[in-house]
């Protein structure tokens, strides 16, 4: 099983600034099946990125993942209120599809 | 557009069993795969084992063996997961997404399901 660790666990940062979040493979991720989703209080997570780099459709290009092999970024730009959420990895290449532990985005 | 409906919250003893579905509309049942998804009250999201409907298969992630069984019935557009032996630690939202029956990430989820486990 593909172990996935995301840090920090929570990130402090002030609206219209940019937070940077990090998702750590326990082995390398062939063919960088990354995706990153964001879950927002009572609701279901939604896609943000998959591939690793491409946006979900209607995703705003203030998101932006990056990375292959065993580390991976998610970097959102001018943060706006409702960016703060928590976000989750998923690898989806090797069953089974495990998910990071979420990093929880928190206005400063 | 497409989008999962999932049944209503659920509240069960421990030691019983418990089926959710999920209605697929807007498109082609077949052509994708239903996953579901758990999480515990506070905690992250768990992926529990999926169903490819156009083959029929079904996978589980090895924690859930023998305990869950994921369905589909293309003539209705509708998806199951069943668990059985409930516990406490059962207790969670349960959702379904949808994958394009591929390594595809999950783009469209159901809203969720609160399944409650108490005595």
């Amino acid at each position: 099983e593909i172990v996935l660790t995301q840090s920090p666990g929570t990130l402090s940062v002030s609206p219209g600034e940019r937070a940077t979040l990090s998702c750590r493979a326990s082995q390398s991720l062939t063919g960088s099946f990354l995706a990153w989703y964001q879950q927002r209080p009572g609701q279901a997570p939604r896609l943000l990125i998959y591939g690793a780099s491409t946006r979900a459709s209607g995703i705003p290009d203030t998101f932006s993942g990056s990375g292959s092999g065993t580390d991976f970024t998610l970097t959102i730009n001018r943060l706006e209120p409702e960016d703060f959420a928590v976000y989750y990895c998923q690898q989806y290449g090797s069953s089974p599809y495990t998910f990071g532990q979420g990093t929880k985005l928190e206005i400063k | 557009q497409v989008q999962l409906v999932q049944s209503g919250a659920e509240v069960k003893k421990p030691g019983s069993s418990v089926k959710v579905s999920c209605k697929a509309s807007g498109a082609t049942f077949s052509n994708y795969a239903i996953n579901w998804v758990r999480q515990a009250p506070g905690q992250g999201l768990e992926w529990m084992g999926g169903v490819t409907p156009i083959f029929g298969s079904s996978n589980y992630a090895q924690k859930f063996q023998g305990r869950v069984t994921i369905t589909a019935d293309d003539s209705t557009t509708t998806a199951y997961m069943e668990l059985t032996t409930l516990t406490s630690e059962d207790t969670a939202v349960y959702y379904c997404a949808r994958d394009d029956a591929g390594p595809q990430a999950f783009d469209i989820w159901g809203q969720g399901t609160m399944v409650t486990v108490s005595s």
